[in-house]
């Protein structure tokens, strides 16, 4: 499984968008790319996945580099609620078998 | 539409014992996955079943197994207890019906996990 490089933490302000960056230079053209969280004393949940264009759901927007070496989850106003552990996955065969990085924790301030 | 459920919550044991996990998943869902949370290695995955067959595996010893029911529950075991096992044990299910496209997508879906001390 490829693997995804991620900063170790990130802080922002209460209200500002976020951008967490995720490198996967060893990205091969089956591979989605997954964005799941994990909140304090809870299980990860999904936020995001894409292919090759951006994306956009309620919780967040993925943006995808040309050459797909590299996305970046945007998260378009922080919230307390947003901290969190943020891993970014690659998984090319749509199954449950998710490699975890160690994810970038992301603070908030209010 | 309930959640993902495990059982028990918390378990205590000492070592060289064996344990069994207990996970439910969502009601349709066909696959289930178990990983492993410590401080050190953060979250690693241990297996993957789907319709009663293991369809994934991670690189765990065979002390550490699996098995799914025919109604989609699956079960974990750790025989011969070590104090590195003391972690949390989360599992995740899935539709896990591998079809393309964006819109296919299996999300999945983590139950609370169980907590697991080893003395």
């Amino acid at each position: 499984d490829a693997k995804t490089t991620q900063p170790n933490s990130m802080e922002s302000n209460e209200e500002e968008p976020v951008h967490l960056p995720c490198n996967h230079s060893t990205i091969s053209g089956t591979d989605y790319i997954h964005w799941y969280r994990q909140l304090p004393s809870q299980g990860p949940e999904y936020v995001i996945h894409g292919l090759t264009s951006n994306v956009n759901n309620r919780m967040a927007s993925l943006a995808i580099a040309e050459d797909r070496k590299s996305s970046t989850l945007i998260l378009h106003r922080a919230t307390l609620r947003d901290a969190a552990v943020y891993y970014c996955i690659l998984n090319s065969g749509n199954t449950g078998k998710l490699i975890f990085g160690q994810g970038t924790t992301l603070q908030v301030k209010p | 539409k309930a959640g993902v459920t495990q059982t028990p919550r918390y378990l205590i044991k000492t070592r060289g014992q064996q344990v069994t996990l207990s996970c439910s998943p969502i009601s349709g869902h066909r696959s289930v996955s178990w990983y492993q949370q410590t401080p050190g290695q953060g979250l690693q995955f241990l297996f993957e079943y789907f319709s009663e067959t293991q369809r994934n595996k991670g690189n765990f010893p065979g002390r550490f197994s699996g098995r799914q029911f025919s109604n989609s529950r699956s079960e974990m075991n750790v025989s011969t207890l070590e104090l590195g096992d003391s972690a949390l044990y989360l599992c995740a299910s899935s539709g896990g019906v591998r079809t393309g496209g964006l819109s296919g997508y299996n999300e999945q879906f983590f139950g609370p996990g169980t907590r697991l001390t080893v003395l």
